[in-house]
């Protein structure tokens, strides 16, 4: 099993910071299927990222993605207060498995 | 509208067993996969499998190979996800998640809204 670990735990930033996430998988794994996701209290998780670096339909220009191999990483160019949440990574290539997750509290 | 709506909250006792119903609406469902990722209270997420449900086959993870069962009703464009044996631990938010865009590659890119379940005596 692909095992995924994200750093840092909880990352807490102002409004108009940048964000960078990683994840790091224990075994290669494609970029063309891996995704980061956004989850707020009380809701599902939304997609952001698939692919390693594609934004999915209707999410904002400030995220990217970007890694390859075991290395990836999410970015936030300008965070926003709604940018609060914990972000996840996943991977789908072999198997399917997330990380842990990292929370962005926006001071 | 392109949507999956997933059964109502539950109480329940260890021991028994727990049916959660998942149904799609908008799109062809027998096109997509569909998974079902858990979530403990305070948690990450943890996948539990997937249903083709053009033919109704499933593949679990390892975690819960011996406990889930997943199935679907074609005539209703509904999955169900059956966790039998509950105890406490499985506590948590129970979501099916699909991938309706085909340029997403897999990644979950439609998501049920959960369904809570609580396992107490």
């Amino acid at each position: 099993e692909v095992e995924l670990t994200q750093s840092p735990g909880t990352l807490s930033l102002s409004p108009g910071e940048r964000a960078t996430l990683s994840c790091w998988a224990s075994q290669s794994v494609s970029s063309s299927y891996f995704a980061w996701y956004q989850q707020k209290p009380g809701q599902a998780p939304r997609l952001l990222i698939y692919g390693a670096s594609s934004r999915a339909t209707g999410i904002a220009d400030r995220f990217s993605g970007s890694g390859s191999g075991t290395d990836f990483t999410l970015t936030i160019s300008r965070l926003e207060p709604e940018d609060s949440a914990i972000y996840y990574c996943q991977q789908y290539g072999t198997g399917f498995t997330f990380g842990p997750g990292t929370k962005v509290d926006i001071k | 509208q392109v949507q999956l709506v997933q059964s109502g909250a539950e109480v329940k006792k260890p021991g028994a067993s727990l049916n959660v119903s998942c149904r799609a609406s908008g799109y062809t469902f027998t096109n997509y996969y569909i998974h079902w990722v858990r979530q403990a209270p305070g948690q990450g997420l943890d996948w539990m499998g997937i249903i083709n449900p053009s033919d109704g086959s499933a593949s679990y993870a390892d975690n819960f190979q011996v406990r889930v069962t997943m199935t679907r009703d074609t005539s209703t464009s509904t999955v169900f996800m059956e966790l039998s044996g509950l105890r406490s631990e499985d506590t948590a938010v129970y979501y099916c998640a699909t991938t309706i865009v085909p340029t997403a590659m897999g990644a979950f890119d439609l998501w049920g809204q959960g369904t809570m379940v609580t396992v107490s005596s």
